[in-house]
């Protein structure tokens, strides 16, 4: 079955410096790769969206990248500030199945 | 336009007892996603509706089912509650069919607690 793996453990950085999330899966190689943000009590929030031919995705201060290869995606953001704090995941969706899959979110502290 | 909405926001029930939750998407979207959350098990996928019929269901027992209504509104229902089914459920609306390349619009969220 399909893995999904973000860092469990929360990622401390100082504001202004840029935050970089891993997803990584396993077996198949997904059609498309959504990023999601999630503060505390509420429901998920979409950020980006790449699919499987595209290398890279931005969006003002947030960046994607997805290597089919190394079968991972990063997702960065640049000149963070303390209001980007909250979880992020990441949720590939694989043709195989017809699943939108979640990974199990990485919180991300921005410390001012 | 008017987000996702899910009621009731809290629920506190018993074991054994059935539980209904409502989501009504945002006004055009025809697709309607349930997810559970835990903090062992993360966001899960439930099944999605489209056009009133079930498209896709995720694995979960039998005791797990949902419906979707011609205005798109949905409801998902779970009998004879178990304490593992404490949980967040999550109500997710998007334009069209097809989870992967839809952006997905999530509500609030039904907190269930089960005693």
């Amino acid at each position: 079955s399909q893995k999904i793996e973000q860092n469990s453990e929360a990622l401390n950085i100082q504001e202004g410096k840029t935050a970089t999330l891993t997803c990584n899966y396993t077996n198949y190689s997904p059609a498309y790769l959504q990023w999601y943000r999630q503060d505390p009590g509420r429901g998920p929030v979409f950020l980006l969206l790449i699919r499987e031919n595209e290398k890279e995705k931005r969006k003002e201060r947030l960046k994607v990248t997805f290597d089919t290869t190394l079968k991972q995606s990063l997702f960065h953001i640049t000149a963070s500030q303390p209001a980007d704090s909250a979880t992020y995941l990441c949720a590939p969706f694989f043709d195989a199945g017809n699943m939108l899959t979640f990974g199990g979110g990485t919180r991300l502290m921005v410390k001012p | 336009k008017a987000g996702v909405t899910q009621t009731p926001r809290y629920l506190i029930k018993t074991r054994g007892q059935q539980v209904t939750l409502s989501c009504s998407p945002i006004s055009g979207h025809r697709s309607v996603s349930w997810y559970q959350q835990t903090p062992g098990q993360g966001l899960q996928f439930l099944f999605e509706y489209f056009s009133e019929t079930q498209r896709n269901k995720g694995n979960f027992p039998g005791r797990f089912s949902g419906r979707q209504f011609s205005n798109s509104r949905s409801e998902m229902n779970v009998s004879t509650l178990e304490l593992g089914d404490s949980a967040l459920y999550l109500c997710a609306s998007s334009l069209t069919e097809g989870r992967g390349h839809n952006e997905q619009f999530f509500g609030p969220g039904t907190r269930l607690t089960v005693l």
